[in-house]
């Protein structure tokens, strides 16, 4: 079984710009959660989708957005992209709604704003 | 509010010793998960081991064991016979609503 991809696995935007990073689970899986990872502040939670619904949402400004299709890829954007946006993304997708349920890691969208 | 602390930011062990990791949470939760991950170079995070809080017996997994003392609200890890490829930065994680991550244990291992 194929596991969790993302897309692009690197990206270098400049400030003000928007950006769209896409993430496909594991077959089967309807639950996708992502994370920001940065040195400063750590692995941060995002938000969550299930079933194309978000679940679960992090403490991040308005500005990060999601959303999943009927194929249960998801979609992660950010607008208006600020210098402290330049993280590592991670996309995880569980067989489960829940968290109890091992999540399993994509490779991570790494995200430079210049 | 979840919280995971990890002590420890960095630790080093030889090879084919053993190393243990710390960890303490917080949750208000009865019903819970706590993982190990594991993230190397590679930037890919990767389970270790789970374990469930209902649960008193201590999860195992190879050289990977847990020592999981639900009261006082400690989660270690312990990893014997180390391996070159064990290298790796660890997370603690507990599981609620979502996945709260600790700071990470950067784990050397030695030749």
């Amino acid at each position: 079984k194929a596991g969790v991809t993302q897309t692009p696995r690197y990206l270098i935007k400049t400030r003000g710009q928007q950006v769209t990073l896409s993430c496909s689970p594991i077959s089967g899986h309807r639950s996708v959660s992502w994370y920001q990872q940065t040195p400063g502040q750590g692995l941060q939670f995002l938000f969550e989708y299930f079933s194309e619904t978000q679940r679960n949402k992090g403490n991040f400004p308005g500005r990060f957005s999601g959303r999943q299709f009927s194929n249960s890829r998801s979609e992660m954007n950010v607008s208006t992209l600020e210098l402290g946006d330049s993280a590592l993304y991670l996309c995880a997708s569980s067989s489960k709604r829940d968290s109890y349920n091992e999540q399993f890691f994509g490779p991570g969208t790494r995200l430079t704003v210049l | 509010a979840q919280t995971v602390t990890q002590s420890q930011p960095e630790m080093s062990v030889q090879e084919a010793e053993t190393v243990t990791l710390s960890c303490t949470y917080d949750t208000s939760e009865s019903d819970y998960y706590l993982f190990w991950y594991k993230q190397p170079p590679s930037r890919q995070m990767i389970l270790v081991i789970r374990q469930e809080a209902y649960k008193q017996q201590n999860a195992t997994e190879n050289r990977f064991s847990v020592n999981f003392q639900k009261a006082a609200k400690s989660f270690s890890l312990k990893i014997s016979d180390s391996q070159l490829g064990d290298a790796a930065m660890y997370f603690c994680v507990l599981s609620g609503s979502r996945l709260t991550f600790g700071e990470g244990t950067q784990l050397t291992v030695n030749p």
